[in-house]
């Protein structure tokens, strides 16, 4: 385990709904991250928070929206999606201050946008 | 701005026999390099780290990588592979980014292992 778990593991969902993913971590960092990894594309960062502050949003469609409460938790909230967001998404945490940092990975959730 | 290449795709060996997963960056900046795993169905592990130390870096499960500036390269090795180590396995470049640090991904290598 890497000490950050996310919920749910997979996910099913047309394109009306509105759905939320969950990421948190147990490890005392205060820096967390969404990335998309779809088939035959690198990964893609869609969002940094830092100190519980959103530092980067990586042209994201509005239809994502993330939520960082805290330094433990950070959700990503879905609505109106379309079939082409259908993808694994990770979270990872780290903490903050410098390229050295080493970024922890949950295991993602499986999203099929029907 | 930075980027990864990773020249092969598909990468496939006999069990026992030498690994060698290449990777290419570029960079504005001295930069930090990692490897990472991805088996099916599970998250991302970290297996080393390159951040100005040493430039042959030392993983976990008998995975090394060198870093050598004068060819940009920061390719992964091991001297035996096992079937275990089987998976997908990622050159990521790491630059500032706000409080945290934003990785570039290559677009991965798969590892086969056969028998």
């Amino acid at each position: 385990e890497t000490g950050v778990t996310q919920t749910p593991r997979h996910l099913v969902m047309g394109m009306t709904n509105k759905k939320s993913l969950k990421c948190e971590q147990h490890l005392g960092h205060n820096a967390m991250y969404w990335y998309k990894q779809s088939a035959k594309k690198p990964l893609e960062l869609m969002f940094v928070y830092s100190l519980e502050e959103r530092v980067e949003n990586n042209s994201v469609p509005s239809r994502f929206s993330p939520e960082c409460p805290n330094s433990s938790h950070l959700f990503l909230h879905l609505h109106t999606l379309q079939p082409e967001d259908s993808a694994l998404y990770l979270c990872a945490s780290s903490r903050t201050g410098g390229t050295k940092n080493i970024q922890y990975f949950g295991a993602g959730t499986r999203l099929s946008v029907l | 701005a930075q980027s990864v290449t990773q020249l092969d795709s598909h990468v496939s060996v006999s069990e026992g026999t030498p690994v060698l997963l290449r990777c290419n960056y570029s960079s504005s900046y001295s930069p930090s390099l990692f490897w990472y795993v991805q088996h099916p169905n599970k998250g991302l592990q970290l297996l080393l780290k390159y951040t100005s130390a040493a430039t042959l870096v030392k993983g976990i499960n008998g995975f090394e990588a060198e870093f050598k500036k004068s060819e940009t390269s920061f390719h992964l090795t091991k001297p035996s592979a096992h079937m275990s180590d089987a998976a997908e396995y990622f050159c990521v470049v790491s630059e500032f980014s706000g409080g945290g640090n934003k990785l570039t991904f290559g677009t991965g290598t798969q590892l086969k292992v056969e028998l």
